[in-house]
């Protein structure tokens, strides 16, 4: 029973356009949320996070929103770049902070 | 500053044999965590450790078996290696504590078991 859904497996979009990937979870207790970003053949590396105490955590290109009450995160990368093709996975802080569940991850693909 | 290193980065071994795949990480980071990931999959934890001294099963921890042997190295061990451990093998390190820690990822072991 997945308490991290990404629904959708995939997503293409055209450079300079705006990538939303979409994350929702079933546990309203989750306090602490964070995507990462994957190559081919490399670990995942952190991009953004965000605490349950805000709705809204910026860092450049990359914007997360949370909305709580639909348990339901969101990824907004403005402008795509090619070089934004990565899988990106949300995470979420079990509330013993001792693991991170993760959903299965969406494939962004940007062309150019 | 190497971050979280892994070896080996490929392994191929057949049903029964037996393996460690080693990970260290530079960051002086109290906790260390085992994941796996399978096709289609998002990472799932295998075991952790949540300070020197100290390991837990994660999700999946059957088949496996962990050593936190100081705070820099956190190696798992597949005694009896079997086809449903083919894997991709992710060790990754944090700070640990808080339940806003972030982890940090090596670049991966991809094992094959035949």
């Amino acid at each position: 029973d997945q308490q991290v859904k990404q629904n959708s497996p995939s997503l293409s979009v055209q450079e300079g356009r705006i990538s939303i990937l979409n994350c929702d979870y079933t546990n309203s207790m989750f306090d602490y949320f964070l995507w990462y970003k994957k190559y081919p053949a490399e670990g995942p590396t952190f991009l953004i996070s965000i605490s349950s105490i805000k709705d809204k955590n910026e860092d450049g290109r990359f914007t997360v929103f949370l909305n709580k009450s639909a348990k339901h995160l969101s990824l907004h990368i403005v402008p795509s770049q090619p070089g934004d093709s990565a899988v990106y996975f949300c995470a979420v802080n079990n509330q013993a902070g001792t693991a991170l569940i993760f959903g299965k991850g969406t494939t962004l693909s940007v062309s150019s | 500053n190497a971050g979280v290193t892994q070896t080996p980065k490929f392994q191929v071994l057949k049903t029964g044999q037996s393996m460690t795949l080693q990970c260290a990480q530079d960051m002086n980071h109290n906790s260390m965590y085992w994941y796996r990931q399978d096709p289609g999959m998002g990472l799932r934890l295998i075991y952790y450790s949540a300070s020197e001294g100290t390991t837990d099963k994660g999700e999946v921890p059957n088949g496996y078996n962990v050593s936190r042997l100081n705070k820099r190295e956190f190696s798992l061990r597949l005694e009896s290696a079997a086809p449903s451990q083919t894997s991709v093998y992710f060790c990754a390190s944090s700070e640990g504590g808080t339940n806003t820690d972030t982890q940090y990822f090596g670049p991966g072991t991809r094992l094959t078991v035949l």
